[in-house]
């Protein structure tokens, strides 16, 4: 099982451009996650899903968007890319039981530059 | 001020020495997270605990919840034990909160 899969690994975006960043999982878990970290701070919560055809904001989804057509996919949009939005990604998921029973899984991470 | 916060924030140790990491939290909480970040950037998932104490390998990883702290020991460290150390905790929404981390290096 390869768990979950982020790519790109690395991305230099113009301000302006837009991308998308691909998360996949083979463990079927129904929860998904976009984070953002950032030196110096904790991981921010960008969006959410807790079941395809399902999304919700989190802590910082201005200049994000997400879809989830499918279990396994958690595509993460930037439609305008801004400096700002210079950070490493992660996605992440876990069974969604809500408790102690449910660790994170974590992709490598897409580490993303805008100039 | 964050919900979670974890002390140091650098910690350089040699090789063997007796490692801490701490992480105090100001919210009720389902469960407490301890993750691995290394250089090569993935984060993995050491510990997942509500109260007492769990051990894997030289790693002890402690709780307590009446005083909103938690702490991460390593026991005769290594240099391969150099990562950030990420405190995070589930709280009472089912929302996951972060620790800025800790950066261990650890010298032969």
């Amino acid at each position: 099982n390869a768990g979950v899969t982020q790519t790109p690994k690395f991305r230099i975006l113009k301000i302006g451009q837009s991308m998308t960043l691909q998360c996949a999982q083979d463990m079927n878990h129904n929860y998904m996650y976009w984070y953002r970290q950032d030196p110096g701070m904790g991981l921010k919560l960008i969006y959410y899903s807790v079941g395809a055809g399902i999304t919700d904001k989190g802590e910082v989804p201005n200049g994000y968007n997400v879809s989830r057509s499918t279990t396994e996919d958690f595509p993460l949009r930037l439609e305008l890319a801004a400096p700002s939005q210079t950070s490493v990604y992660f996605c992440a998921t876990d069974e969604g039981l809500g408790s102690y029973n449910s660790p994170l899984h974590f992709g490598n991470g897409t580490r993303l530059t805008v100039t | 001020k964050n919900e979670v916060e974890q002390s140091p924030q650098n910690l350089t140790a040699q090789e063997g020495e007796f490692i801490t990491i701490n992480c105090s939290y100001s919210v009720g909480i389902s469960a407490l997270h301890w993750l691995q970040q290394h250089p090569g950037g993935g984060i993995v998932s050491l510990f997942m605990l509500s109260s007492g104490k769990k051990k894997h390998g030289r790693l002890i990883a402690t709780i307590n919840i009446q005083e909103k702290h938690s702490s991460l020991h390593i026991t005769a460290s290594h240099p391969r034990d150099s990562a950030v150390y990420i405190c995070a905790v589930r709280n009472n929404n089912n929302d996951m909160r972060f620790g800025a981390g800790t950066r261990l290096t650890v010298k032969p």
